[in-house]
C-alpha cells in the first residue's frame, strides 16, 4: 500500500532564505507526482507535476525534483517570501489508479 | 472558462438530513474526482469519474454517500442522513485526461451539527 510522509510538518524561516521541503513515498511505482499550496480556508493550487519520466520541474522560484528509485521528491523554494506562507502538500499517484496518495503537508510559515 | 467551481462554498445541516454538493469542472476536462479533507487529517480519494463512468468508487466511505455525473460536466456529491463525522471540506477535481495534472476547486465546508 502507497504511503506518503512529509517531513517536517511545520517549518519557520526568514524571509530571503533558500528552503527545502521533502516528500518521500513507500511504492516507486508512480504515475506522477504533484506539489500543491493551500492556503487557510481555500482550495488546493498546484505547483507542479513531475511525470514518472521526468527528474524535475521547475517554475519560478520553485523547483521540484523526482527521485523514484529512492521514493523522494523534494521541493525547492528560492527566496523565500511571506507571500510564501501556506501549507504544502505532495501527492503521488500510483501506476495502477487515477486517485492521489497524499501526505500530510507541511506547514510554511515565513517570517518577514 | 475559469477554474473548477464548487457550490454552496458553506454548508451547515442537521444531523440525518440529506445533502447535495456541487461540481464544475474546467470546460474540456473529462476526468473529475471527488475529496474530502477532515479536520486534523490528510486528504481522502472519494470517487472518480471519466466522462459520465465512475470506475474508481473505492473512496466512498458508506453507502451513504452517492455521486453522479451528467452531461460528462457538472457532478454531485449527495450524502444522505448526515453524521458529525461527515464534517469535512469536500474538494473536487478536473484534470483533461485522467492521470493528468488535476486543477482543484475552493471546495464546500460541510458541517453537520
Amino acid at each position: 500500500k502507497q504511503e506518503v510522509t512529509q517531513i517536517p510538518a511545520a517549518l519557520s524561516v526568514p524571509e530571503g532564505e533558500n528552503l527545502v521541503l521533502n516528500c518521500s513515498f513507500t511504492d516507486s511505482a508512480i504515475y506522477n507526482l504533484q506539489w500543491f499550496r493551500q492556503d487557510p480556508g481555500k482550495g488546493l493550487t498546484s505547483l507542479l507535476l513531475i511525470q514518472s519520466s521526468q527528474r524535475e520541474q521547475t517554475s519560478g522560484r520553485l523547483n521540484a525534483s523526482l527521485d523514484k528509485s529512492s521514493g523522494r521528491s523534494t521541493l525547492y523554494i528560492a527566496a523565500s517570501q511571506p507571500g510564501d506562507s501556506a501549507t504544502y502538500l505532495c501527492a503521488v499517484r500510483p501506476g495502477s489508479n487515477y486517485q492521489l496518495i497524499w501526505g500530510a503537508g507541511t506547514k510554511l510559515i515565513i517570517k518577514p | 472558462g475559469a477554474g473548477v467551481s464548487q457550490s454552496p462554498s458553506n454548508k451547515v445541516t442537521e444531523k440525518g438530513k440529506d445533502v447535495e454538493l456541487r461540481c464544475d469542472p474546467i470546460s474540456g476536462h473529462t476526468a473529475l474526482y471527488w475529496y474530502r479533507q477532515s479536520l486534523g487529517q490528510g486528504l481522502e480519494f472519494l470517487i472518480y469519474f471519466q466522462g459520465n463512468s465512475a470506475p474508481d468508487k473505492s473512496g466512498l466511505p458508506s453507502d451513504r454517500f452517492s455521486a453522479e455525473r451528467t452531461g460528462g460536466s457538472v457532478s454531485t456529491l449527495t450524502i444522505q442522513r448526515t453524521q458529525q463525522e461527515d464534517s469535512a471540506v469536500y474538494l473536487c477535481a478536473s484534470s483533461f485526461q485522467s492521470g493528468n495534472e488535476q486543477f482543484f476547486g475552493p471546495g464546500t465546508r460541510l458541517t453537520v451539527l
